[in-house]
């Protein structure tokens, strides 16, 4: 299972967009990223996932390049309400190779007025 | 789309009972379902694997008797702790894997249990 890394904690103002960058280096061809919001005491919840290139949905945005080696998660004008744990999760999610996700530490996201 | 409960959100229970949670998918069949235990100020931890009409597949360090999972139908999935001890006291949380035929599957979690035993 590919490992990934990401910052530990970042700060934001609200209205700012915010970029969280995970790297895993040792991603491999069949792995897609796919990227958790969890709130205390509540499950993680979907954000978006992707395999290459750029990702966009009504939350987020995804910017993986090409080397797939890293991915970049982009929270447009974040408010208060998006102060949170993000995961970044990487593994084969398509039928008999699927693997289970592994969550690493996340990053604590802290949006302040 | 792609919802999951489970039940109950919040149970404490005497040292030495068994409690029994229950994960559910409600809007989708998930043949494969997942428990994950996440302590305080920690990340979540993969306990088992659940897959319908099959035994579950345990991670190391798990005991699968003291975690009895049965994932008896396409959208219910049930996790016991048996003989529940403080250590067991924890975030319970399930998660369940949709079916995309060529696409990729997803999983979407539940509201997760928090189990206090005394």
């Amino acid at each position: 299972l590919a490992k990934t890394t990401q910052p530990i904690s970042m700060d934001s103002y609200e209205g700012q967009e915010v970029n969280i960058t995970c790297s895993h280096n040792n991603i491999a061809t069949n792995d897609y990223i796919t990227w958790y919001q969890q709130f205390p005491s509540q499950g993680p919840r979907f954000i978006i996932q992707g395999y290459k290139t750029k990702v966009t949905n009504e939350v987020a945005s995804l910017f993986i390049p090409a080397d797939r080696k890293s991915s970049t998660l982009s929270l447009p004008r974040v408010s208060l309400s998006d102060t949170a744990v993000y995961y970044c999760l990487v593994g084969d999610l398509r039928g008999s190779g699927y693997s289970t996700l592994t969550f690493g530490k996340g990053t604590m996201l802290l949006v302040s007025p | 789309g792609a919802v999951v409960s489970q039940h109950p959100s919040r149970v404490i229970c005497k040292s030495g009972t068994s409690v029994k949670i229950e994960c559910r998918s409600l809007d989708f069949q998930a043949t494969t379902m997942f428990w994950y235990r996440q302590f305080p100020k920690k990340s979540l931890m993969l306990m088992a694997t659940s897959n319908e009409g099959s035994k579950a597949t345990y991670e190391q360090g798990v005991e699968k008797d003291k975690f009895l999972i049965n994932h008896a139908s396409l959208t219910l999935s049930t996790l016991t702790v048996t003989s529940a001890h403080p250590e067991d006291s924890s975030f319970y949380i399930c998660s369940a894997r949709t079916l995309a035929g060529e696409s990729t599957d997803t999983q979407y979690f539940g509201p997760g249990t928090r189990l206090t035993v005394l």
